[in-house]
Order: structure tokens, then sequence, then C-alpha cells
């Protein structure tokens, strides 16, 4: 249990458009999904904190109108990096948390956003 | 905010040899979660533990949370090379998981 998908799994785009990244989970419901970004050979950074039905908390320093996050469902949070720039290519990967049992937070396998 | 210091950075070891890793935090954690990620995919929940000087088993993995609070360590017990990949420890204080400070990460190669 506890299956979490992203879609598109790698993504090529160009400079200057927009780039939309889901973020499913599959057999159980997520009231709060998790965005983050991971450069090479480094840890996760949390980018924010998206709870369903509302807006989304943007960890300090990330850009709230570049990174647009919608959790319009209980098993759905999108990530739109909009005017997309060489350095916004990076690896993001979504976590969702179940509405009960284990409050752990279970990660998809990540999206490979590659701006040209 | 809080800090995690994850070591070794990297292992190389041989096929069938037991591994060590372990975190430290310069302050105090309430739960204690490993993590382990393949190349090109995200982190899979391995071990969590949620009490001082609890110590837990999954299969060949052992992981301790320290009587401190303030560090955990990760056994594996005769390598395989599938174990190859990146381990990370996580920290966090409170039940929100999306609060959890995540270490460096430590780089398992096996030979076989």
């Amino acid at each position: 249990g506890a299956v979490v998908s992203q879609h598109p799994s790698r993504v090529i785009c160009k400079s200057g458009t927009s780039v939309k990244i889901e973020c499913r989970s599959l057999d159980f419901q997520a009231t709060t999904m998790f965005w983050y970004r991971q450069f090479p050979k480094k840890s996760l950074m949390l980018m924010a904190t998206s709870n369903e039905g509302s807006k989304a908390t943007y960890e300090q320093g990330v850009e709230k109108d570049k990174f647009l996050i919608n959790h319009a469902s209980l098993t759905l949070s999108t990530l739109t990096v909009t005017s997309a720039h060489p350095e916004d290519s990076s690896f993001y990967i979504c976590s969702g948390t179940e509405t009960s049992g284990s409050y752990e937070q279970y990660f998809g396998p990540g999206t490979r956003l590659t701006v040209t | 905010g809080q800090q995690l210091n994850q070591s070794p950075q990297s292992m190389f070891i041989q096929e069938g040899e037991d591994v060590s890793m372990n975190c430290t935090s310069s302050s105090i954690f309430n739960t204690w979660l490993w993590y382990k990620q393949d190349p090109g995919e995200g982190p899979v929940l391995l071990i969590a533990l949620y009490k001082a000087g609890e110590l837990t088993s999954n299969g060949r993995l052992t992981a301790q949370f320290g009587i401190t609070r303030k560090d955990s360590f990760l056994n594996i017990s005769a390598s395989i090379p599938s174990d190859v990949g990146i381990y990370f420890c996580a920290g966090r204080l409170g039940t929100n998981a999306g609060k959890s400070t995540f270490g460096d990460g430590t780089t398992l190669t096996v030979k076989p």
C-alpha cells in the first residue's frame, strides 16, 4: 500500500515555457502532499506543503508565483513550473501522507525536469 | 534550523560484508527515519523509529534511536548487490511529516 505516482517521469522543455507535474496517491487519501527538489548527489529540499482544498505553504526562498501548486483532491496535487529557466532543471519529488494510520510520507518516483 | 550530520558520505564494500552508517543531530528529535533511494527514483521508507532507545529490524536492516535522541544508526548485514543506493536519515520533532530534516545521504556501493 501507500503508493504515490508522478507524471511525467522525465520532461524536457524550452526556456520560457511552463511545465506541469502531477502527483497522485494511488491507494490512499492524502490530505497533505509535499513537493521537494533534489540536486545531484544532494539531499531533498522541501519546497512547499500542499493541503487539499487550501493554498500551499511555501518554504522560505521558494517563489510561489514560479512554482504553482494545486491540491484539488485527496489524491492529486500538481506542481507547475512557470516560465522555466535552465536553473530550474532538477529532480522534483512529491510525497503524500495518509489521513489515518501512519503519518509518514510516501514518496513518488520523481520527475526529471530539463530546461534547455 | 536543525542540522543533521550523516556519515559516512560514501562506502565501497564487498558483497557479504556488514554496513553501518549513522546520523547525529545538534538537537533532539522525536522521530528518526531511514530511507533508501535508488537512482532516478524517490526515497523509500525503510525503518521508522519513534522512541528513544528503540531498536527495530526490517529483514537484514537494523536501526536504533539513540538514547540521547540526537542520533541514530542503520546497520545492514550480509550486504547484497541490490543494497546499492543512497541511504538518507531524517529526523523530526513533531508529527508534521513535512518538517523532517534530511541528512545528506550515504552512497553505498557493493562489489560482487
